[in-house]
């Protein structure tokens, strides 16, 4: 079975600078993809970026970009300049090929502080 | 654009009631549709998913049950709720046609059992 693993049940940082939150996963598929996504108190689940297993380059969305070791697993975030919208629940997922599951792990708590 | 709507967003029922969640999607055809469900301090857990009008795949065995009598439509259902149901239910489409595209979430329904 798929498994995902946040490491860190809150962290904090100050606006303007950069955090990263950890992720890693297990599992012995070849074809899947790695998501973050961020829960703001509206609880409304929002993408914040994707990978593609098969894809060397990381990915970067304007102020987040991901760290994608595949040998070792890890899957982590970056956060540039943060900002005080970012205060959310992050939370990495994991679907594999021909499942439709999103197998999520338990969640890092970021609080942006002014 | 795609629009995913819910409701009701909040809910407070007694146990041993029905329940009926409602989502629809708007701006796309035939996507694959979700439900999801948070309990408190979860990551989400995956119920049902469709790939379309009356193709329902249970994932966890439980008091629950799903329809999808429209094409963008997807009912969450139960015919007597039990304390345990209470949590905070989330729907969400993809595009048709393949198991690993990205998931777009709607904004949630908040669910008591009392």
């Amino acid at each position: 079975a798929q498994t995902v693993t946040q490491s860190q049940p809150e962290m904090s940082v100050q606006e303007a600078e950069t955090v990263t939150l950890s992720c890693t996963y297990d599992t012995s598929e070849s074809n899947y993809y790695l998501f973050w996504y961020k829960q703001p108190p509206s609880r409304q689940m929002i993408l914040v970026i994707r990978q593609e297993a098969y894809k060397q380059q990381n990915a970067t969305e304007n102020r987040f970009s991901v760290n994608f070791q595949k040998a070792a697993k890890s899957f982590s975030l970056k956060i540039s300049d943060s900002q005080l919208g970012d205060t959310a629940m992050y939370f990495c997922a994991f679907i594999r090929g021909s499942n439709y599951k999103l197998t999520f792990g338990k969640g890092t708590l970021l609080t942006v502080n002014p | 654009s795609q629009t995913i709507h819910q409701w009701p967003a909040t809910l407070v029922q007694p146990v041993g009631s029905p329940l009926s969640l409602e989502c629809t999607v708007e701006g796309t055809s035939n996507p694959n549709l979700y439900w999801y469900r948070q309990a408190a301090g979860r990551g989400l857990q995956l119920l049902f998913y469709s790939v379309g009008i009356g193709q329902i795949s249970s994932e966890v065995p439980q008091n629950l049950s799903a329809s999808r009598p429209q094409d963008r439509q997807f009912i969450l259902s139960s015919k007597k709720l039990l304390l345990s149901d209470s949590g905070f239910y989330l729907c969400a489409w993809s595009w048709l046609g393949s198991s690993t595209d990205t998931q777009y979430f709607g904004p949630g329904t908040r669910l008591t059992v009392l």
